[in-house]
């Protein structure tokens, strides 16, 4: 069965600086790819989402993700964190062609401190 | 806002008891897919409802149960609750099956006491 891993489960940075954060999914086959944020008190929402073509893809708010096929890994980067991103952070995939669920990773809360 | 809404926002259930839990998804959109959000973890999937069939089942047992209706709306139906049933539960609607966007309610907070 596919999953997965999300390898930071709480991230503390401070303003302006950099965050990546690791996820790594399991199965071998053709994968979508995406980075969902909950805000806290707000509902989930799609930050970014891979499909085919470039490997780097940018999202909202500057963030940016990029797939690794041969590590099968789409960390998720931010040059320069601010407050407002703390939040809790959600890898997913959907398996192309073999199903619809969207699986989950555990989430990694950010708290970004002033 | 998504335009997804979920209700009630938060209920209190007993052991043994059944609920029923409402998604509206976001006009234009005909596939909801319904997710289970325990403490600490990430969503996991329950099942998906597109143009009222189901369309996808997670590992959940048969006492989750769905139904779609004709404006795309859906229910969730837990029977013979669990107190491991008590998680949040998410609904997402997409514009088709294949969920390549989905757009999620705030949730429905199940307590099973």
């Amino acid at each position: 069965a596919q999953s997965v891993s999300q390898h930071n489960h709480h991230v503390i940075l401070s303003e302006a600086a950099s965050l990546e954060l690791g996820c790594n999914y399991s199965y071998g086959g053709t994968v979508n790819l995406f980075w969902y944020v909950q805000y806290p008190g707000q509902h989930l929402q799609l930050l970014l989402k891979y499909f085919s073509g470039d490997p780097l893809v940018k999202g909202i708010k500057g963030f940016e993700a990029e797939f690794i096929k041969s590590k099968f890994s789409f960390n998720l980067r931010k040059p320069s964190v601010q407050w407002s991103d703390t939040a809790e952070y959600f890898c997913a995939v959907i398996l192309t062609g073999g199903g619809n669920k969207l699986t989950f990773g555990t989430g990694t809360q950010l708290k970004v401190e002033l | 806002e998504t335009g997804v809404t979920q209700s009630p926002t938060h209920l209190i259930k007993t052991r043994g008891q059944q609920v029923t839990l409402r998604c509206s998804s976001q006009s234009g959109h005909n596939t909801v897919s319904w997710y289970q959000q325990a403490l600490g973890q990430g969503p996991q999937f329950i099942f998906q409802y597109y143009r009222e069939e189901e369309n996808g089942r997670g590992n959940f047992p048969p006492r989750f149960s769905g139904l779609q209706f004709p404006n795309y709306s859906s229910e969730l139906n837990v029977n013979a609750l669990e107190l491991d049933d008590s998680a949040l539960y998410l609904c997402a609607s997409s514009l088709d099956s294949t969920n390549t966007e989905a757009f999620f309610g705030q949730g429905t907070r199940l307590t099973v006491v």
